[in-house]
């Protein structure tokens, strides 16, 4: 089992520009989860999927933000136009379906700096 | 509303010494409870969960949890701390039934040797 895979690991782009982070989840979990780590906010909670559809997209900032699950393996996070304040590392996590006792399993996250 | 309190963001304890990293959280109901550790330019990783039965939880690495109700609390222990042990750790709970993990800010761990 190769883990929840995040593509790229590191981003470095200039304001304005359009940003798209990938995620390819275990095989066999239902539930997909982006988070976005900041020292001055921690972990939030961006949007989550369950089955590809998206269930709760509250934590996205801005319009500027969107994601998108097409299938069952692959979801990406989209930022356009990007800003300076969108530096942050993102994190993808994937978690099997049912009562929700098993947590989530981290992708190893996405740095994006935004100049 | 679910939160969660980590008290201090940064422990130093010494090699072989007792690591206690203090955890609180407000549910209304029972929630599922769990401990994160993130090393440097890594994922998180989880530790170890409380869900239901015994409240003494053990973990990964010699590290354990024990869940206390009427504490509201959740702290994380270990009875000799390793240089290894060198990492952020962030604590974390779901109410029954939702999807949704909200974590605490973390508490970085630091070990002297």
């Amino acid at each position: 089992d190769a883990g929840v895979i995040q593509s790229p690991r590191h981003e470095v782009t200039e304001m304005g520009q359009e940003v798209t982070l990938r995620c390819k989840p275990i095989s066999g979990h239902d539930y997909l989860f982006w988070y976005r780590q900041t020292m001055m906010r921690g972990l939030e909670l961006l949007i989550y999927f369950n089955n590809n559809v998206p269930i709760d997209d509250s934590g996205m900032p801005e319009d500027r933000f969107s994601a998108k699950m097409p299938n069952a393996s692959f979801s990406t996070l989209k930022i356009q136009p990007s800003e300076p304040r969108d530096s942050a590392v993102y994190f993808c996590a994937s978690s099997p379906s049912g009562p929700f006792a098993y947590g989530y399993t981290f992708g190893s996250g996405t740095r994006l700096t935004v100049v | 509303a679910q939160s969660v309190t980590q008290l201090g963001s940064h422990v130093s304890v010494s090699e072989g010494a007792l690591v206690l990293l203090r955890c609180n959280y407000s549910s209304s109901v029972p929630p599922y409870l769990f401990w994160y550790v993130q090393y440097p330019n890594q994922g998180l990783q989880l530790l170890l969960k409380y869900t239901t039965g015994a409240t003494l939880v053990k973990g990964i690495n010699g590290f354990e949890a024990e869940f206390k109700k009427s504490e509201t609390s959740f702290h994380l222990t270990k009875p000799s701390a390793h240089m290894s042990d060198a990492a952020e750790y962030f604590c974390a709970v779901s109410e029954r039934g939702a999807q949704k993990l909200v974590f605490g800010q973390g508490t970085r761990l630091t070990i002297n040797p």
